[in-house]
């Protein structure tokens, strides 16, 4: 069965910090890959996607993600996290089908 | 306004009863789905409408759920005889249209279910 995974369910960091968020998925042919980010409170909301071109993808507040096709990994990135940056964060992919396959989703804590 | 929304926010059941939830998608949108959010889990699809036509419901686990979108608009989830393993955030998001990119679905604030 088609999967994605995301391998950190929690994540503190200080503020200036580094962030990099693994997801990775089951093979599958043709995919389409983004990142949702959930504010405390907020609805989804959409971070970055990937549908062909350039692997390297630039989102909002700074944020990029790498597809790395022979890795099937779609990894978050962002140089320096902001405490605003506190919140959920989804990995989803579109195989053939109609729907988005999320991840379990990441917790990142951004302290001051 | 511009974005999805889902009526109620905050929805209780008790065990036995059913439930109606309501999902407006942006004006224009084709594409309607649905999906389920399990307390520390990600969204899990329900089902999809391409305007009207229901065209997956692999999703929906069992025959007491029931979507319909009747005149390609707002959609209506109803689940019949809640059980406590219904209890959930569910979701409704909607995009411009299947076949074009960027696929793009916009959520809305979603319903959360609380069956006691």
């Amino acid at each position: 069965a088609q999967s994605v995974s995301q391998h950190n369910h929690h994540v503190i960091l200080s503020e200036a910090a580094s962030l990099e968020l693994g997801c990775n998925y089951s093979y599958g042919g043709t995919v389409n890959l983004f990142w949702y980010v959930q504010y405390p409170g907020q609805h989804l909301q959409l971070l970055l996607k990937y549908f062909s071109g350039d692997p390297l993808v630039k989102g909002i507040k700074g944020f990029e993600a790498e597809f790395i096709k022979s890795k099937f990994s779609f990894n978050l990135r962002k140089p320096s996290v902001q405490w605003s940056d506190t919140a959920e964060y989804f990995c989803a992919v579109k195989w053939s089908g109609y729907a988005l396959n999320f991840g379990k989703g990441t917790s990142l804590l951004v302290t001051p | 306004g511009a974005g999805v929304s889902q009526s109620p926010r905050y929805k209780v059941a008790k065990r036995g009863q059913d439930v109606a939830l309501r999902c407006d998608p942006i004006s224009g949108h084709v594409s309607l789905f649905w999906y389920q959010q399990a307390l520390g889990q990600g969204p899990e699809f329900l089902t999809y409408f391409q305007n009207e036509a229901q065209l997956d419901k692999s999703g929906l686990p069992s025959d007491r759920f029931f979507a319909e979108r009747p005149e390609g608009s707002v959609s209506t989830l109803k689940i019949q005889r809640t059980q406590q393993e219904d209890s959930a955030v569910y979701l409704c998001a909607s995009s411009l249209a299947r076949y074009l990119p960027p696929y793009e679905q916009y959520f809305g604030p979603g319903t959360r279910l609380t069956v006691t």
